[in-house]
This record gives C-alpha cells, sequence and structure tokens, in this order.
C-alpha cells in the first residue's frame, strides 16, 4: 500500500534553476496539498487542489506553480529557485467530505538551493 | 486564517514519565477537528490522534490522549509511559470541515532514558 508517494527525496539547485516535485496518491483522495516546513515555523501551505483540474492557494504560494491534471497526482513546480525556498517539502492528500478525515503524508523532499 | 498555538518549542521526559503538551487555537466556528502528528527524525509525518469538536469525550489511542476544552479552545496531548520512541516533533492541526488544515509550529519532545 504505496499511500502518498514524493519523487525525489533530495535535491540540490542553483538559484535560477527549475525544478518540478511530483506527488502521487493511490487513495483516491479529492484533496491534496503542498506544504513546506522551516525550523520554528511549523508546516505552512504554500498551494492545495480540491479536485482533477483545481488549484488553489495557500499562505505561501509565491514562486511556485502547481498543477493538477489527473486526480492522483499533484505536481509542484518552481521555475526560479531562490535561496529563500531551501526547504522540507510535504505533499499531503486527505478526503473532502469526512471531516475528521486526516491529512496522509508523503515523505518530503529535501530542497537545497545554493 | 486559523491560528494554531504551540506554546512549547521544546519539552522533555523521563522514560516511564506523562509528559503533556500544549496546543491552542483561535477560531469563531463550532463545527471543526483536531489532530496531532508526530514526525520522528525519519520525518515521516504520523497520525496520533484526532478529536471532533461536537464530541464531549476526550479522545484516546493507547498511551496518548487529549484534553479537549472547548471553550477555552485548548487540545493538550499526555503521553503516558513515556518510551524513546515517543522523541519527535508534535505538530498540533486543526480543519474545519470540506477546508485547509492550519498547524502550530511544533514542540520538539526528547525522552530522557
Amino acid at each position: 500500500n504505496a499511500g502518498v508517494t514524493q519523487t525525489p527525496k533530495f535535491r540540490v539547485l542553483k538559484t535560477g534553476q527549475s525544478m518540478t516535485l511530483l506527488c502521487a496518491q493511490d487513495m483516491n483522495h479529492e484533496y491534496m496539498y503542498w506544504y513546506r516546513q522551516d525550523p520554528g515555523m511549523g508546516l505552512r501551505l504554500i498551494h492545495y487542489s480540491v479536485g482533477e483540474g483545481t488549484t488553489a492557494k495557500g499562505e505561501v504560494p509565491d514562486g511556485y506553480n502547481v498543477s493538477r491534471l489527473k486526480k492522483q497526482n499533484f505536481l509542484l513546480g518552481l521555475e526560479s529557485a531562490a535561496p529563500s525556498q531551501t526547504s522540507v517539502y510535504f505533499c499531503a492528500s486527505s478526503y473532502v467530505d469526512r471531516g475528521d478525515s486526516p491529512l496522509h503524508f508523503g515523505n518530503g523532499t529535501r530542497l537545497t538551493v545554493t | 486564517a486559523q491560528t494554531v498555538t504551540q506554546s512549547q518549542p521544546e519539552m522533555s521526559v523521563q522514560e516511564a514519565e506523562t509528559v503533556t503538551l500544549s496546543c491552542t487555537y483561535d477560531t469563531s466556528e463550532s463545527d471543526y477537528y483536531l489532530f496531532w502528528y508526530k514526525q520522528p527524525p525519519s520525518r515521516q509525518m504520523i497520525l496520533v490522534i484526532r478529536q471532533e469538536a461536537y464530541k464531549q469525550q476526550n479522545a484516546t489511542e493507547n498511551r496518548f490522549s487529549v484534553n479537549f476544552q472547548k471553550a477555552a479552545k485548548s487540545f493538550s496531548l499526555k503521553i503516558s509511559d513515556s518510551q524513546l520512541g515517543d522523541a519527535a516533533m508534535y505538530f498540533c492541526a486543526y480543519r474545519r470541515v470540506g477546508n485547509q488544515f492550519y498547524f502550530g509550529t511544533g514542540t520538539s519532545l526528547t525522552v530522557i532514558p
């Protein structure tokens, strides 16, 4: 049972480079999320999606873009990486119609921008 | 945006003892859900326990229990008989139905042998 799978696990970028993080879930969840985790700041929501073809901005969306072309996939893109985007990125998913449905997380991607 | 506050950046507990981690939240809603997540050094986010706001009974999961005080908007996590494997970062989270999750800044728990 795969759950939520994120690729890659680690990545180092130079300032100005671009990359895409891939998230895939096999639980048929409607909602998918991208968070970033920084020391002392908890998890902050970057973007989220309530269904295939829809996306919305979270708390810290600047510098990121997302796409959800298929229900099971949610992609996070960095067009021009900056050192401030050095962080651990988590993808998560959940059901929408059950409030007690928890977030199911991937194992995270550690991104370093030099 | 909702706010979730964890006022204890770090806590420590002796093995086999009990520790309580604090969490408060700000909301004007009456129907919502609260969660505690554990993040060990492996970085994996693990659900520890959940609580529905409409339920007065406090949730329990084996050695983990919560003290939910709705009027005070408080949601503390009690870990009994602490074990070395409990050492981790703990995050409190708030969710309204059909809405996003909001996380606190976390409490780092150290278990002393």
